[in-house]
Order: C-alpha cells, then structure tokens, then sequence
C-alpha cells in the first residue's frame, strides 16, 4: 500500500540557517504530493504541493521538488525564521483520493 | 470567509461512553474529511463525506461512524469510547471530493480525553 516516510524530529536550527527535511513515498501510481504544515494549537495548513514529476512546488520560501526517480519530495527553505517553528508533514493522495500522512517533524527555530 | 470550524474544542470523556464530534465546513465546499491524530500513530485518516455519501473510509473500528448533512456540516461519533480513542480529531473540507486534485483546509481540532 501507499505509505509516507519523513525525517524524525525534532529538527533544531538557528533562525537563518538551511533547512532541509526529507520525505520519501512508496505509491503504486502517480500520487499528489503535498506538505502541510501545523502551528502550535492549530489544524493543519496546505504549505505546497506538486502533482506530478519534476514539478516545484513553493510558498513562504519553501520548496520541494517532486523527484519520481528517487520517489522523494524533501521540503527545503533557504533561510528560517523562528515563526517557522511548527510540526511539518509530508503527505501523498493517489487516485483512491485518500491522503496518507507521514509522522511529521518538529521544527524548533532558535534566535 | 470563515475557516473550518469545530465543536467542542476539548471533551473529556469515561470509557464506554458515546461522543460526538461536529465541524462545519467552509461555505461552498461540500467535502469533508476526518482524522485522528495521535502522538504515536500520527495523522490516520478516518473517513470522507461528499454531498452526504460516505465516499472513503480509512481502517477505523465501526465504533467510528459519521455523517453529513444537507448543507455539508458533518458529525464524527465514536461509541463504546476507549482510552485509545483520546486523540485529536481533525475536520478537513474542500471545494470537491477528491484530495488528489483540491486543497484541504483543516479546522483547529477537537482534543478528546478518555479516562
């Protein structure tokens, strides 16, 4: 079945370093992918998606590519704030139109 | 235009009691998802309503059950409660019923505790 891999958390970085999270899916067909993104006592939020290969998605100064060869969507942002700290979620929906949630990372932003 | 909203926020419940959970979607948007998240399972989806019909269910007891109304608000009821039912449940509406194609927008949750 379909399924959703990403980093363990947390992730702790100063606030203007890199950021990467990696993500990988197993998917029998040509899913959607997607990041959410869930702030502290809130639902979550569409950050990005991309819906099919080779396709960047990108908002607030994240991106991530949809790479079929490696089936992997890492989330990047070049810069962080400490308003990005939040618990990011890697998320594929195939053609079954369920969405399969990976377990999410926890992201602390230090100033 | 309002978000997604859900009631009650928190509910603290004993076992073996009934629960039911209600969130209404963002106007127009006739879809509406549900799911469980819990620090050790994480997100796991429940089931999709679309124009009253239940479209998707994930692989939940059928202690879990829900259903939609005619103008799109729908409602999650969990009987025979378990401790391993506290979790935050999360409504999700889109414009269609299919994830694969629109956005979900997600209201904040509601946190059940079973004791």
């Amino acid at each position: 079945g379909n399924s959703v891999t990403q980093m363990e958390g947390p992730v702790t970085l100063s606030e203007e370093a890199f950021l990467t999270i990696n993500c990988t899916y197993t998917a029998t067909g040509y899913p959607s992918l997607f990041w959410y993104v869930q702030y502290p006592g809130e639902g979550l939020q569409l950050l990005l998606k991309a819906t099919k290969a080779d396709d960047k998605g990108s908002n607030k100064g994240f991106e991530a590519t949809y790479r079929k060869e490696t089936t992997s969507f890492h989330l990047e942002k070049g810069s962080v704030q400490v308003s990005d700290s939040a618990v990011y979620f890697c998320a594929l929906s195939d053609r079954d139109d369920k969405i399969i949630f990976g377990k999410g990372t926890r992201l602390h932003i230090l100033p | 235009k309002a978000g997604v909203t859900q009631t009650p926020r928190y509910l603290i419940k004993t076992r073996g009691q009934q629960v039911t959970l209600s969130c209404s979607p963002i106007s127009g948007h006739r879809s509406v998802s549900w799911y469980q998240q819990t620090p050790g399972q994480g997100l796991q989806f429940l089931f999709e309503y679309f124009s009253e019909t239940q479209r998707n269910k994930g692989n939940f007891p059928g202690r879990f059950s829900g259903r939609q109304f005619s103008n799109s608000r729908s409602e999650m009821n969990v009987s025979t409660l378990e401790l391993g039912d506290s979790a935050l449940y999360l409504c999700a509406s889109s414009l269609a019923g299919s994830p694969y194609h629109y956005e979900q927008y997600f209201g904040p949750g509601t946190r059940l505790t079973v004791t």
